[in-house]
């Protein structure tokens, strides 16, 4: 059964830093792994998807790697803004289409 | 343009009663996909269209719920007898397509549903 863990569960800066989410997974047989972000209130928003003979993905001040054989995946978010307060979710989809979400990681980018 | 729609955004109930959750996709969307988020856990992934067609319905949390998709549009889904614990947030979402490479999820703003 494929289990996904976050890691840290909550991360707090200042405006300007260079921050990595971490992200892990048990079953290496997957399809795609996508990140997305979570406000409160809103719905979620796809942020990077990368296929699973990708290595990464970038968009923006976002990129995203991945190494399937170790189960891992991060989020790395160049020049934090507090407009990228929110939280941060890793899920791992199987040929299945099946989703798996990790728990988040809850993030605040202090001004 | 307009993105995926859910009603209601809000809905209270009493246990024992049945509710109809609709999602509304991106016109053109082949592919619609059901979540829900109970408090303090993660997103659990419950079931996909592609099409009309939902070929896997594993993930639904018990025979309570049942999903339906018409004119591979508009999608409902439906609790029966509701519970205390069906109580979540309700998210739908929708892509072009179900594979790649146009696999994006674009997702809704969520129904809050509370049952009492």
């Amino acid at each position: 059964k494929q289990e996904v863990t976050q890691i840290p569960a909550a991360l707090s800066v200042p405006e300007g830093e260079n921050l990595v989410l971490n992200c892990s997974f048990t079953d290496s047989a997957i399809y795609n792994l996508q990140w997305f972000r979570q406000d409160p209130g809103k719905g979620l928003t796809s942020l990077l998807l990368i296929q699973s003979s990708q290595r990464e993905q970038t968009s923006g001040r976002l990129n995203a790697s991945l190494d399937k054989s170790s189960g891992r995946s991060t989020l790395y978010i160049a020049a934090s803004q507090p407009g990228d307060s929110a939280t941060y979710l890793c899920a791992v989809v199987n040929y299945g289409q099946n989703f798996v979400f990790g728990p988040g990681t809850r993030l605040s980018v202090l001004p | 343009g307009a993105g995926v729609s859910q009603s209601p955004s809000n809905k209270v109930t009493e246990k024992g009663k049945d509710v109809e959750l609709r999602c509304d996709p991106i016109s053109g969307h082949t592919a619609l996909y059901w979540y829900r988020q109970r408090l303090g856990q993660g997103l659990e992934f419950l079931i996909y269209f592609q099409g009309n067609s939902a070929p896997d319905k594993s993930g639904l949390p018990s025979d309570r719920f049942s999903a339906e998709r018409t004119g591979e549009s508009v999608s409902t889904l439906t609790i029966q007898r509701t519970q205390q614990e069906d109580s979540a947030v309700y998210l739908c979402a929708s892509s072009l397509t179900l594979g790649p490479p146009r696999e994006t999820q674009y997702f809704g703003p969520g129904t809050r549903l509370l049952v009492l």
